[in-house]
């Protein structure tokens, strides 16, 4: 199962952008890269998601590299409220059929400082 | 449309107790999955639902266990409570099982005391 790293911590001011990195450098050619975010005492949100392409929401925007070996999620204009830990996770194809299991790694927690 | 609901959100049990946790998904959601996380584990993933059966489960003890409904709820059970069980339950759904993105509960926060 592809497996993802990223730093435990990074600070950011605000209203500057926010640039989190994640190495998962043995994903396989059809799994996807999900970012979630968990704010405390909450449950984890959907973020974005990308398979090869860049790709961008309303709320920010994903970078892959074209060896697909890392990702960086950007918020482009990090706010107080974006102070979370953000999770990068990769899709695992388990087994037949569309079963899945999601590999979760501790995350980053990102501090947006005033 | 309302989001995951989770019951109860706290939870204080004693060792040897047994506990069950409630989940109702979003309206419409057919897949339910369960995670625990704990402060130095992460998000756990437990085992994950869709049309009443099991579909994929992670590597937990047989204490845990659980169920979904033909309404799509479902529930989690933990038998034999011990001092380590403590954490956050997580509950989350998605459409179907071939839909990643995940809309998750609040959680419950179970303490064994």
């Amino acid at each position: 199962d592809a497996k993802t790293t990223q730093p435990p911590s990074m600070d950011c001011a605000e209203g500057r952008a926010a640039n989190l990195p994640c190495n998962h450098s043995t994903i396989s050619g059809n799994e996807y890269v999900y970012w979630y975010r968990q704010i405390h005492s909450q449950g984890p949100q959907y973020i974005i998601h990308g398979l090869k392409n860049n790709e961008t929401n309303e709320m920010a925007s994903l970078i892959i590299t074209e060896d697909r070996k890392s990702s960086t999620l950007i918020l482009p204009h990090a706010t107080l409220r974006d102070t979370a830990v953000y999770y990068c996770i990769v899709r695992v194809a388990n087994g037949a059929g569309n079963n899945r299991k999601l590999i979760w790694g501790l995350g980053t927690s990102l501090a947006v400082n005033p | 449309k309302a989001g995951v609901t989770q019951t109860p959100r706290y939870l204080i049990k004693t060792r040897g107790q047994q506990v069950t946790l409630s989940c109702s998904p979003i309206s419409g959601h057919r897949s339910v999955s369960w995670y625990q996380q704990t402060p130095g584990q992460g998000l756990q993933f437990l085992f994950e639902y869709f049309s009443e059966t099991q579909r994929n489960k992670g590597n937990f003890p047989g204490r845990f266990s659980g169920r979904q409904f033909s309404n799509s709820r479902s529930e989690m059970n933990v038998s034999t409570l011990e001092l380590g069980d403590s954490a956050l339950y997580l509950c989350a759904s998605s459409l179907t099982l071939a839909k990643n993105i995940q809309y998750f509960g609040a959680g419950t926060r179970l303490s064994v005391l």
